[in-house]
């Protein structure tokens, strides 16, 4: 079956400062990845995803992620955060042709500090 | 992108009543529906998974008949909590998949239904 590990639970960052939520993965066959970010009370607003392709992945909001395939990661990033980055960003891996269900990590509360 | 919508956004109930949240995918069709529910601050966890026509099939440890899901069209699924009790206040999140090779179709979410079970 497939997982998500998000190691932190929270991120703090300085406006302006590179964001990074990091994200590894665990399944049985190819991963599509995807980030999903979610502000209080709402829903799963869509960042980005991988497939594949490029390596690199480039998203909503200034946000791209960077699949690498030999660590097992696809961590988020943000060259220069925003206090409105503040929010819950969650990191989820579906299988091709497996069961097709999205698997989500924990969640990381990123919160930028102005 | 594609919309979800779910009705209502909140919803403040008595225990022992039951409560139905509608999801819809308004601009295009959804073969299949997943429910999710998210304590605070938690990530979310299926609950169900339903495609239109069928009935659900539910993830271990969900009471098929506590909460019931119907998937009537290919744009409208409803879960209904029966006998809601405190212990099920929760933001439930719906999210619709559009068709696709291999059953990979984009997958959207709604904007989530607070429930609160007084």
């Amino acid at each position: 079956a497939q997982s998500v590990a998000q190691p932190e639970d929270q991120v703090n960052v300085a406006e302006g400062n590179p964001l990074t939520v990091k994200c590894t993965y665990s399944v049985s066959g190819n991963p599509y990845l995807f980030w999903y970010v979610q502000y209080p009370n709402r829903g799963l607003q869509f960042l980005l995803k991988y497939i594949t392709g490029d390596n690199l992945v480039k998203g909503s909001y200034g946000f791209e992620a960077e699949f690498n395939k030999s660590q097992t990661s696809f961590h988020l990033k943000k060259p220069s955060a925003l206090v409105s980055d503040s929010a819950l960003y969650f990191c989820a891996v579906r299988v091709r042709y497996g069961n097709n269900r999205l698997a989500f990590g924990k969640g990381n509360q990123v919160v930028v500090i102005p | 992108g594609a919309v979800v919508s779910q009705h209502p956004s909140r919803v403040i109930c008595k225990s022992g009543t039951s409560v139905k949240i509608e999801c819809r995918s308004l601009d295009f069709q959804a073969t299949t529906m997943f429910w999710y529910r998210q304590f605070p601050k938690k990530s979310l966890m299926l609950m169900a998974t339903s495609n239109e026509g069928s009935k659900a099939t539910y993830e271990q440890g969900v009471e098929k008949d506590k909460f019931l899901i119907n998937h009537a069209s290919l744009t409208l699924s409803t879960l209904t909590v029966t006998s809601a009790h405190p212990e099920d206040s929760s933001f439930y999140i719906c999210s619709a998949r559009t068709r696709g090779l291999a059953g990979m179709g984009e997958q959207f979410f709604g904007p989530g239904t607070r429930l609160t079970v007084l």
